[in-house]
């Protein structure tokens, strides 16, 4: 069974600093794309950014580019994201999710956690 | 960066109905576009990618066309299960965007 578990996430004033993590099992971790897709509370999907299966190549949404930063350990089956630079309009939840077999679509997600950017 | 329109961004509908949700790209995408399902306060769940091909599990009353930048999710026969909101995204090139999602309430 494919499972992904975020954590990491809580509470930060602006300006400062968050990692997110996600756990997988039930794959092999290192034969796919990575995904994170945030959602601001009562708003829509955002793509936020993706990592290659080797870690060789990563993407990010313009609206993170410069402050968030995508990794993954193949050793610990683990998916990251480094956020710098906070911003209220980062709030949102966040999940992790893994690139489907035939493309780029996000074919398992994990149930998400809550990252809040407020004084 | 590909913008993705989707419209209604509302749809009022009864057990039954037949839906169709359309989904516009800013640029040719080929075929590379899925349909996601979310219910309020659980992650999204894959229905279609590559515009047509359903994914494993997903009831045969929906079904996804189209290519280079119009697209439809239609549902044959609505049921009480499939009231949710549904999104596009193309994955066609880096940023891969969502649509803004329509939400499919009752009647």
């Amino acid at each position: 069974e494919v499972r992904l578990v975020e954590s990491g996430g809580g509470l930060v004033q602006p300006g400062g600093s968050l990692r997110l993590s996600c756990e997988t099992s039930g794959f092999t971790f290192n034969d796919y794309w990575m995904t994170w897709v945030r959602q601001a509370p009562g708003k829509g999907l955002e793509w936020v950014a993706n990592i290659k299966e080797d870690g060789s190549e990563k993407n990010y949404a313009d609206s993170v580019k410069g402050r968030f930063t995508i990794s993954r350990d193949i050793a610990k089956n683990s998916l990251y994201l480094q956020m710098n630079s906070l911003r209220a309009d980062d709030t949102a939840v966040y999940y992790c999710a893994r690139a489907g077999f035939y493309g780029y679509y996000c074919d398992y997600w994990g149930q998400g956690i809550l990252v809040t950017v407020s004084s | 960066d590909i913008q993705m329109t989707q419209s209604p961004s509302t749809l009022s509908a009864s057990v039954g109905d037949r839906v169709t949700i359309t989904c516009r790209a800013s640029q040719t995408i080929s075929r590379w576009l899925a349909w996601y399902q979310q219910k309020p306060g659980k992650a999204p769940k894959v229905l279609i990618d590559e515009a047509s091909r359903l994914q494993s599990g997903v009831p045969s009353r929906f079904s996804g066309s189209g290519s280079g930048t119009e697209f439809t999710l239609t549902i044959s026969s609505l049921q009480p299960d499939d009231f949710a909101t549904y999104y596009c995204q193309h994955y066609d090139a880096h940023p891969f965007t969502f649509g803004p999602g329509t939400k499919v309430d009752v009647k």
